[in-house]
């Protein structure tokens, strides 16, 4: 079956810890993202990618850093930088770069302790 | 960055019944998006709509665009308790190819 998958689905972290959240797409779409879900909230685009090797930050990319080393794979990793990282990070791809039908994965939810 | 708003925030109707919910947007836009998303899940797309559309179906679901009062509705008919669910609305008014997300709208169909 094809899809996103995103790994672990719950992480909990101790403040001061760096930790690595994965997303990993057999889609065979070139653009992939990272999102925050805050409570009440709408989607906030922290990092996107058009291709491999490359990609962009976006509203809310402080304390967060992403490699796009394959095309499958967009994985995003939460800094001790980040003030606040308890949230549910959602990972999308679409087929290009731009404002067409994104596919998301199943999410995985932060906690910091 | 802007975000678009939905209303209403929450709404909670009997099986069978439709479900209507609105997206405001800000500024001129070429497409606008409908998502769903179950509780603790990914979003699933469901619709999109193109500026020069006006109305457009998809099963039960039926998806409206008023370009003048910048706004879009989203009507569910014949709601099944499985519709309950966060919707989400996304335009493409953001630069550098970035969706603008409502907040949603948190549906509960009561059995």
């Amino acid at each position: 079956d094809g899809g996103i998958t995103q790994s672990p689905k719950y992480l909990f972290r101790k403040e001061g810890q760096n930790v690595t959240l994965s997303c990993e797409q057999n889609l065979n779409h070139d653009a992939m993202y990272w999102y925050r879900q805050d409570p009440g909230q709408g989607l906030r685009l922290i990092y996107y990618s058009q291709i491999v090797n490359d990609f962009q930050k976006g509203d809310i990319a402080e304390g967060y850093s992403v490699s796009r080393e394959k095309k499958e794979s967009f994985p995003l990793t939460v800094t001790s930088a980040q003030k606040n990282p308890t949230a549910f990070y959602l990972c999308a791809s679409s087929i290009v770069t731009g404002y067409n039908e994104q596919f998301f994965g199943p999410g995985t939810r932060l906690t910091v302790l | 960055s802007q975000q678009g708003e939905e209303d209403p925030q929450a709404l909670s109707i009997q099986e069978g019944e439709n479900a209507t919910m609105n997206c405001s947007y800000k500024t001129s836009i070429n497409n606008l998006q409908w998502y769903r998303q179950n509780s603790g899940r990914g979003l699933v797309h469901l619709i999109l709509i193109r500026s020069n559309e006006r109305e457009k179906h998809s099963g039960r679901l039926r998806v409206t665009l008023d370009t003048s009062k910048k706004s879009s509705s989203l009507l569910i008919t014949a709601s099944r308790a499985a519709d309950t669910a966060s919707y989400f609305c996304a335009t493409d008014e953001g630069s550098n190819y970035q969706l603008i997300w409502g907040a949603g709208t948190k549906l509960i169909i009561k059995p």
